[in-house]
């Protein structure tokens, strides 16, 4: 399979702490995707890496590539209640394959 | 709304019966893709149409079968439905032609939610 995986499967952190989560995947990319899954929704894309980055940032996002170890994090700087989703990388290929997801629980 | 709508938004089979999924949208997006999410396994992918006319299988393509209607939208059919297929179905699309997703990400429906008995 060339599902990716991603850890922790599960973090819970207290409002105002950081969350960071690990992505992995098996083949030569395009570009690295992460997206959000609040649940029982659709998944809405949060950031794009192309394979010639190594950082990237959006507002409280922060995403990193390494593309030797075929590894990426996505790090949510001053966490909210609001953060509370499940989180998916997605590598591209020619087309998009996802990563089992990371579930995050902020409490207030 | 600019998006992507999924019909049904929840169904029950039962085991042999078929149904199409719907989806379409409004964006002018050349490619379009079919999930399905299980518990515990991401989304993976069945089929997906690169552009208008064309089809291909992804990771999990057995027991469906997809039309490209014309450029707005794309179905998934179960011909013959199982226990195994029920899931939670996602439609998503992008606007490249070439390479898809190269530089944008994907927009995805809300979902239909499967249920085979």
């Amino acid at each position: 399979s060339q599902q990716g995986e991603e850890d922790p499967q599960a973090l819970s952190i207290q409002e105002g702490e950081n969350a960071t989560m690990n992505c992995s995947y098996k083949t030569s990319i395009n570009n690295l995707q992460w997206y959000r899954q609040n649940s029982g929704r659709g998944l809405v894309h949060l950031i794009l890496i192309r394979s010639n980055e190594r950082e990237k940032h959006s507002g409280r996002l922060r995403v990193t590539l390494d593309t030797s170890k075929k590894s990426s994090s996505l790090l949510i700087t001053a966490s909210r209640a609001a953060d509370t989703a499940s989180y998916f990388c997605a590598h591209n290929t020619d087309k998009l394959i996802f990563g089992t997801g990371t579930r995050l629980q902020v409490f207030p | 709304n600019a998006g992507v709508t999924q019909t049904p938004k929840f169904q029950v089979l039962k085991t042999g019966q078929s149904m199409t999924l719907q989806c379409a949208q409004d964006m002018n997006h050349n490619s379009m893709y079919w999930y399905r999410q299980d518990p515990g396994m991401g989304l993976r992918l069945i089929y997906y149409s690169a552009s208008e006319g064309t089809t291909d299988k992804g990771e999990v393509p057995n027991g469906y079968n997809v039309s490209r209607l014309n450029k707005r939208e794309f179905s998934l059919r179960l011909e013959s439905a199982a226990p195994s297929q029920t899931s939670v179905y996602f439609c998503a699309s992008i606007r490249t032609r070439t390479s898809p997703a190269k530089n944008y990400g994907y927009t995805f429906g809300s979902g239909t939610r499967l249920t085979v008995v």
